[in-house]
């Protein structure tokens, strides 16, 4: 049973515009949830975090929000580039040591020119 | 130069072949994750070593043996291996698990078994 979840396999939007990247989470113990971006040939790179106390956090053209009750996250990215296009990762741990990060699936995002 | 670096990048062997995957960190952390990416499904993490200790072994088979003899560097010893064991393994470090660390990948090992 798949404890973090993307539904959206591929997701396309027009350069400019926002991309948002949703990410659902079964365990209610998880605290801490990350977002990697992944190109080919290439290793998962880390984009953003957010810990469980807060419901936002921003760097720069990235935002990533927290739905506690409803356990759900979402990355936006605005305005979206080209460069964007990506798979994107999520990944959910609890803060209590020694414990793995769990991975979905991965959103392939594409902005179009 | 990145943090993380993986040899080989790419590796074609035979089911009876024994080779080995290098990873190496240069960030300073205390922690090596080896995962194993397949198509279509989420990110496996195989093993977990915090300060060369192995504290997961994600049921992973015996064909695959991880060595840590310090913490910048660990290998993945691959031996009578499978083609469904074919994927993109990846390498990860961190500062000490403690649920708030943040990974870093290497750009993996592209593995096909014949």
């Amino acid at each position: 049973d798949q404890q973090v979840k993307q539904n959206s396999p591929s997701l396309s939007v027009q350069e400019g515009r926002i991309s948002i990247l949703n990410c659902d989470y079964t365990n209610s113990m998880f605290d801490y949830f990350l977002w990697y971006k992944k190109y080919p040939a290439e290793g998962p790179t880390f984009l953003i975090s957010i810990s469980s106390i807060k419901d936002k956090n921003e760097d720069g053209r990235f935002t990533v929000f927290l739905n506690k009750s409803a356990k759900h996250l979402s990355l936006h990215i605005v305005p979206s580039q080209p460069g964007d296009s990506a798979v994107y990762f999520c990944a959910a741990s609890r803060n209590s040591g020694n414990t793995p990060l769990v991975f979905g699936k991965g959103t392939r995002l594409s902005v179009i020119a | 130069e990145t943090g993380v670096t993986q040899t080989p990048r790419h590796l074609v062997m035979g089911m009876t072949n024994k080779k080995s995957l290098k990873c190496e960190q240069h960030l300073g952390h205390n922690a090596m994750y080896w995962y194993k990416q397949s198509a279509k499904k989420p990110l496996e993490l195989m093993f977990v070593y915090n300060f060369k200790e192995q504290t997961e072994n994600n049921s992973v088979p015996s064909r695959f043996s991880p060595e840590c003899p310090n913490s910048s560097h660990l290998f993945l010893h691959l031996h009578t291996l499978q083609p469904e064991d074919s994927a993109l393994y990846l390498c990860a470090s961190s500062f000490a698990p403690t649920g708030e660390e943040t990974q870093y990948f290497g750009p993996g090992t592209r593995l096909l078994v014949l």
